[in-house]
């Protein structure tokens, strides 16, 4: 069974303090896909990055960064230099194509405080 | 490029009556995605439409919830009889797996926010 782990719940820290959001999965197959959406106060998903299984390069978009490590399961996001506007509850989600869905199944999500 | 939309935004009910959410995908996609939201968790999913048809309906929670898609664009969610378990902001989510740029990326419409008092 498909399954996402996000094992912090909330964090806060001060302005231009980086943090790093944890997410760990699991799945079956061999071919998934990886992502990570942010939900700010006005409630609407922002999508930020998708993963595929066979990519484990890491990606740099500006302040966001993102670790992928099959080996041990995990697709963590590092942002650097936190602002304010990076406050939100950010969720990590898994999908595995089956007939064409590719059903999200998210993690529980971790709400990020970054206090001026 | 008008991205997904719902309506309405906030729905507050009775116990007991039916309701139905709305949901208009991104124009071109063809695979249009419902989730629920309770208060303080994840996103779980309920059902996914590819055209009109729904191959996958596995997370309805109950036969009370029922869903169709039209014209491959307009979703409508029901809920009978809704119960204060019910309460949750669904999410329309859609996406194009024939789209060459972020192949099958969902993209999430704002929720609508269901109070069954």
């Amino acid at each position: 069974a498909q399954k996402v782990t996000q094992a912090q719940t909330e964090i806060s820290v001060v302005e231009k303090e980086d943090v790093t959001l944890d997410c760990v999965y699991e799945t079956r197959d061999t071919t998934y896909y990886l992502f990570w959406y942010k939900q700010p106060p006005s409630g609407e998903l922002v999508f930020l990055i998708r993963r595929n299984s066979f990519d484990e390069q890491n990606e740099i978009s500006g302040r966001y960064s993102w670790n992928f490590q099959k080996s041990t399961s995990s697709f963590n996001f590092t942002i650097t230099a936190s602002q304010v506007v990076d406050s939100a509850v950010y969720f990590c989600a898994l999908s595995e194509a089956q007939g064409g869905s590719e059903k999200l199944v998210f993690g529980k999500g971790m709400k990020l405080t970054v206090n001026p | 490029g008008a991205g997904v939309s719902q309506s309405p935004s906030n729905k507050v009910t009775e116990k007991g009556k039916d309701v139905e959410l709305r949901c208009d995908p991104i124009s071109g996609h063809t695979a249009l995605y419902w989730y629920r939201q309770r208060l303080g968790q994840g996103l779980e999913f309920l059902i996914y439409f590819q055209g009109n048809s729904a191959p996958d309906k596995s997370g309805l929670p109950s036969d009370r919830f029922s869903a169709e898609r039209t014209g491959e664009s307009v979703s409508t969610l029901t809920i009978q009889r809704t119960q204060q378990e019910d309460s949750a902001v669904y999410l329309c989510a859609s996406s194009s797996p024939y789209l060459a740029d972020y192949t099958d990326t969902q993209y999430f419409g704002p929720g609508t926010r269901l109070t069954v008092l």
